[in-house]
């Protein structure tokens, strides 16, 4: 399987503030990594796919590079409903699609 | 707005079989673009990618599960399952429904937390 590996694991940050999330793949994987948000009680949201195009109604201050095997996800201008925990996904190797650890991002 | 709702028990017993289902509303997963998943998380682990159904029948498993598990629509009510048998401790999960939209899970649904427990 493709090893995911996200840093930090949990980071702290205030409102206003730019945050930058890393997740490193164990092999190539090209372009397919996908970025997601995921709240406590909520559904899960897709914010980048492709490594940089923004999913459809996500705010343009969350940005992804990348390709190969580094990527990461900044969050500008980070906003109160900022603060969930974000995690990479590889979608080259169909099986399995594997996720990273994840990042808590609080206050 | 497509929407996906989990529903199931949330406690099944050891050595038996952990039965979900998801009902999609907004779409029909008849449609030939999508395929259609479930993905848990384990307390304190990452996410970890089950397997899908693409609206043919055909299926993909993630190798980890290949031997337990079993995922199918049912077209008539737009939904579909998940079953996974002889389960442990360790499929103690919340587990979501997904779409997949080849790529990407650009669509999930809230997760229902199953515990595993005598």
């Amino acid at each position: 399987d493709i090893q995911m590996t996200q840093s930090p694991s949990s980071l702290s940050a205030s409102v206003g503030d730019s945050v930058t999330i890393t997740c490193r793949a164990s092999q190539n994987v090209y372009s397919y990594v996908n970025w997601y948000q995921v709240k406590p009680g909520k559904a899960p949201k897709l914010l980048i796919f492709g490594a940089s195009t923004l999913q459809s109604g996500v705010p343009s201050r969350f940005r992804g590079r990348g390709s190969g095997t580094d990527f990461t996800l900044t969050i500008s201008s980070l906003q109160f409903e900022d603060f969930a925990v974000y995690y990479c996904q590889q979608s080259y190797a169909v099986t399995p699609w594997t996720f990273g650890q994840g990042t808590m991002v609080d206050i | 707005q497509l929407q996906l709702q989990e529903s199931g028990p949330g406690l099944v017993k050891p050595s038996e079989t952990l039965s979900l289902t998801c009902t999609v509303s907004g779409g029909s997963i008849s449609s030939a673009n999508y395929y259609w998943g479930w993905i848990r998380q384990s307390p304190g682990k990452a996410l970890e990618w089950i397997g899908n159904v693409y609206y043919s029948g055909s299926t993909n498993y993630n190798p980890s599960f290949q031997s337990r598990v079993t995922i199918s629509l049912d077209t008539s009510k737009n939904q579909f399952s998940l079953k996974l048998i002889s389960v442990t401790a360790a499929d103690t999960a919340r587990y979501y429904c997904a779409r997949r939209n080849w790529q990407k899970v650009d669509y999930w649904g809230q997760g229902t937390l199953v515990t595993v427990s005598s």
